[in-house]
């Protein structure tokens, strides 16, 4: 299964700063996901990332909130801008893994508190 | 939009077995059911996945019969270390093109 590596995995941030959060992946994969889990809730799918092309974004998700950047195969990131109380969650990244039969796998997860 | 329907929770005790169905009425001819486990403040684990009949693994089965219109999850003597939020997702694993939509899922809560 795939190995993927999340940073921070916990912060607690000031609202109106800026956190970027890393992904790295143990081998190349194309797709890239990065999703947010607000407390209690199920998984929302923020954006998709294909390396070699701009990130697309679900309703609801603007590139001015969440940038993200896809420089390479094995690497993603995901920021998180001008924070506010409410953008309080886990995110995630997962990834498309080629060697599993492109089955889904998650990272651990950015607990991202606000205050 | 996500295209699954799973029971909001399930209660179970130390050592039966339990089965959470999953609903997907819409699936397409490429899509395959997967199925996760997360636990608090962590990102979902694969468990299991699979397109028709019965896969077996070293942790659970999972059963999918002939219209593929819904599968169920069946875990083996649960234990307390089994209370966690199962999903089941089905995509497309030739073309996923970023549209995985996860449903609400299921709190299964195991009791001594």
């Amino acid at each position: 299964s795939a190995v993927i590596s999340q940073k921070p995995s916990r912060d607690i941030c000031q609202r109106g700063t800026s956190l970027t959060i890393q992904c790295q992946v143990d081998s190349q994969v194309t797709m890239m996901f990065w999703y947010r889990q607000q407390p209690g809730q199920s998984l929302t799918l923020i954006a998709t990332a294909n390396q070699g092309s701009e990130a697309t974004y679900e309703s609801g998700f603007v590139i001015d909130k969440f940038p993200i950047s896809r420089p390479n195969l094995t690497f993603s990131t995901l920021t998180v801008s001008n924070m506010s109380p409410e953008d309080s969650s886990i995110y995630l990244c997962s990834v498309e893994y080629p060697s599993s039969g492109n089955t889904i796998y998650f990272g651990e997860g950015s607990w991202l508190t606000v205050v | 939009l996500a295209k699954t329907t799973q029971p909001i929770s399930m209660d179970s005790y130390e050592g039966q077995e339990v089965n959470i169905t999953c609903s997907h009425n819409n699936i397409a001819t490429n899509d395959y059911i997967t199925w996760y486990q997360q636990f608090p403040s962590q990102g979902p684990r694969f468990i299991i996945q699979g397109y028709k009949t019965k896969v077996t693994n070293e942790v659970a089965s999972l059963f999918i019969p002939a219209d593929r219109k819904s599968s169920t999850l069946s875990l083996p003597r649960v234990s307390l270390s089994d209370t966690a939020v199962y999903y089941c997702l089905v995509y497309d694993r030739g073309s996923t093109l970023g549209r995985l939509y996860f449903g609400r899922g299921t709190q299964l809560t195991v009791w001594p």
